[in-house]
Parts: C-alpha cells; sequence; structure tokens
C-alpha cells in the first residue's frame, strides 16, 4: 500500500491564499487521480477537487488543485482565505486496489 | 438530491456485533458502488470497505478483513456493515459513501452520509 502525507496544521491570514501540500510514498503521483475534502468541525466531510483538478458543483473558483510529478505531490490551493474555510482537509487517492487517504491538515485562518 | 442516512451505531462490548445500515435516496441505488469510511476520535478518514453496484464483488480494508462485511439490499436501497468480534480501536463515526462511478468503482467519493457512531467500550 502507499500513503500519502500531509503536513499537520497550516495557517494563514484572510484574504491571502494558502497551500496543503499531499506526497505519495511509492509510486508515481500522476498515475493515479488525488480528490481533496474538506470537513469542518462536527459534519461529514465534502469533496472540493477531484481529479486533481476539479471542482464539484458549488465549490468555489477559490478552490484549486494540481499534480507535481517532479516533487511527486498533490496540492490544494485556497485563494482569498476567508474565515469558513476553517476545516480539515484530506487528500485521498485508488491505485486500483486500494483506497488512501493523507493524515489530514488543519487549516487555522486567523 | 442524495441522501444517505445511518443507523445502527450504538455502545457495544469488545468482541460482540453489530450491523450499520444505510438508507439511499435521491439517485438510482442500485447503478452505484457504495463504501463505508470510519474517522476514530480525533483522527483522520480510513477506507473501510466497497461494494460493486451489483453487490457481486467486494472488498474490505486490512484493519477489518476477516471481521466485518459489507452487503447491500438494491431491491431496499440499503447498505449494511455487518460488524463481528468488535475491538476497542473499531470506535469511530462511521460514513455511508456513494462512489462517483456509476456500474463500476472510482477514486472518488462523490456523496457523504452524516455519519454514525459505534462505542466499543467495556
Amino acid at each position: 500500500n502507499f500513503m500519502l502525507t500531509q503536513p499537520h496544521s497550516v495557517s494563514e491570514s484572510p484574504g491571502r491564499t494558502v497551500t496543503i501540500s499531499c506526497t505519495r510514498n511509492t509510486g508515481n503521483i500522476a498515475t493515479n487521480y488525488v480528490q481533496w475534502y474538506q470537513q469542518r468541525p462536527g459534519s461529514a466531510p465534502t469533496p472540493v477537487i477531484y481529479e486533481n483538478n476539479q471542482r464539484p458543483s458549488g465549490v468555489p473558483f477559490r478552490f484549486s488543485g494540481s499534480v507535481d510529478s517532479s516533487s511527486n505531490s498533490a496540492s490544494l490551493s485556497i485563494s482569498g482565505l476567508r474565515t469558513e474555510d476553517e476545516a480539515d482537509y484530506y487528500c485521498q487517492s485508488f491505485d486500483g486496489v486500494n483506497w488512501v487517504f493523507g493524515g489530514g491538515t488543519t487549516l487555522t485562518v486567523l | 438530491q442524495v441522501q444517505l442516512v445511518e443507523s445502527g451505531g450504538g455502545v457495544v462490548q469488545p468482541g460482540r456485533s453489530l450491523r450499520l445500515s444505510c438508507g439511499a435516496s435521491g439517485f438510482t441505488f442500485s447503478d452505484y458502488g457504495m463504501h463505508w469510511v470510519r474517522q476514530a476520535p480525533g483522527k483522520g478518514l480510513e477506507w473501510v470497505a466497497v461494494i460493486w453496484y451489483h453487490g457481486n464483488k467486494k472488498d474490505h480494508g486490512d484493519s477489518v478483513k476477516g471481521r466485518f462485511t459489507i452487503s447491500r439490499d438494491n431491491s431496499k436501497n440499503t447498505l449494511y456493515l455487518q460488524m463481528n468480534s468488535l475491538r476497542v480501536e473499531d470506535t469511530a463515526i462511521y460514513y455511508c459513501v456513494r462512489d462517483s462511478m456509476q456500474w463500476s468503482t472510482s477514486g472518488y467519493f462523490d456523496s457523504w452520509g452524516q455519519g454514525i457512531l459505534v462505542t466499543v467500550s467495556s
């Protein structure tokens, strides 16, 4: 099984841009799609990015995703940060056998 | 709109069994693969099990293999998780999750239930 590693926490000020990384330990990150989920306290996760860079209906353009083979990482960027973006964010991928989540990143908007 | 409602959670002693159910509505249940994903208190997400749309193929994560069984009844639009030989470390919120792809499975979980808490404690 492969693993996805995320920073435990990040923080940024309102209006700024933050980027959360998700690094795959074995296998090429670009071989399988990466998804991102937002989980606010006390709520179920909801998708914000699927298939590396696609936004589900209703997700603001402020959310974007990318994949970088050179660092074997995926990234979630949130621009124009709002207090409502404070949440846990999880990356996730599937290699045809295993569905794997990253450990999650807590975003603080202060 | 897609709605997934879990039920059957509660407090159970180690070694005992529990069955979770998930009622689905707002979509053609028999067209989609379904998953269970869990989250231990204060921890991250862990994939538990998947069942294909027809119910003839299923898979379970290593931590629950041999103890948990996923199943579905397409005539009742209901997903199940039979949990046997429960351990303290199975304590978690269990989410019923729809796979995004019709008639197959993908890497993308597009709809989640609100979750149900299972507590394993003596």
